[in-house]
């Protein structure tokens, strides 16, 4: 098994650009998680989706951020424009709900908007 | 609103030592925790979860109790060793029928040689 699969590892942008996180779960697994980690605020749940629908987006802090999960497979989280503040570690997992239910992380993107 | 914090944040001790990391929760109603690892510039990795029903678990030298009513939950590392050292963080999980886990903001662990 792969694990969770996230790219790019590294994005640097100037603020005001458009940036594309991308996530490939572990096959099976029927829930996705995006996270945000900061030294100042650690791991926050941003959004997470079930069966490929968005169930909660309570955590996305401005309309800047969408995310879409358009199949099984794959999953986007898109910053537009990006800000300086939006710089941080995103990290994505998923959950297969009918086994132990315990969350697989991939290696985050590291975002550094200047 | 559920907050969990960890103390201590950072945690430096020789190798052999057994030692325990906290983590304490405001709201008990939650569904289950889970212990997670974090090495530097890397995602995290589950080590325990434990359901709001049992009292502990355990995994080779690791071992993870609840107590539900009192908020609290440790991590007990038996026989620490240098290749233990990383960030642990505890993350409780609600019992609303969310699947949103909260996390604490992790114990720095350095085992010395």
């Amino acid at each position: 098994d792969a694990g969770v699969i996230q790219s790019p590892r590294h994005e640097v942008t100037e603020m005001g650009q458009e940036v594309t996180l991308r996530c490939k779960p572990i096959s099976g697994h029927d829930y996705l998680f995006w996270y945000r980690q900061t030294m100042m605020r650690g791991l926050e749940l941003l959004i997470y989706f079930n069966n490929n629908v968005p169930i909660d987006d309570s955590g996305m802090p401005e309309d800047r951020f969408s995310a879409k999960m358009p199949n099984a497979s794959f999953s986007t989280l898109k910053i537009q424009p990006s800000e300086p503040r939006d710089s941080a570690v995103y990290f994505c997992a998923s959950s297969f709900s009918k086994a132990q239910r315990t969350l697989h992380f991939g290696n985050g993107t590291r975002l550094t908007v200047t | 609103k559920q907050e969990v914090t960890q103390i201590p944040a950072a945690l430096s001790v020789p190798e052999g030592e057994n030692l325990v990391l906290n983590c304490s929760f405001t709201d008990s109603a939650i569904y289950n925790l889970q212990w997670f690892r974090q090495d530097p510039g890397k995602g995290l990795t589950s080590l325990l979860l434990i359901q709001s029903s049992q009292r502990e678990q355990t995994s080779g030298r690791l071992n993870a109790s609840l107590d539900k009513s009192s908020g609290r939950s440790t991590l007990y590392i038996a026989a620490s060793q240098p290749g233990d050292s990383a960030t642990y963080l505890c993350a409780v999980r609600g019992s609303s029928g969310t699947y949103k886990y909260i996390f604490g903001t992790g114990t720095r662990l350095k085992v010395l040689a």
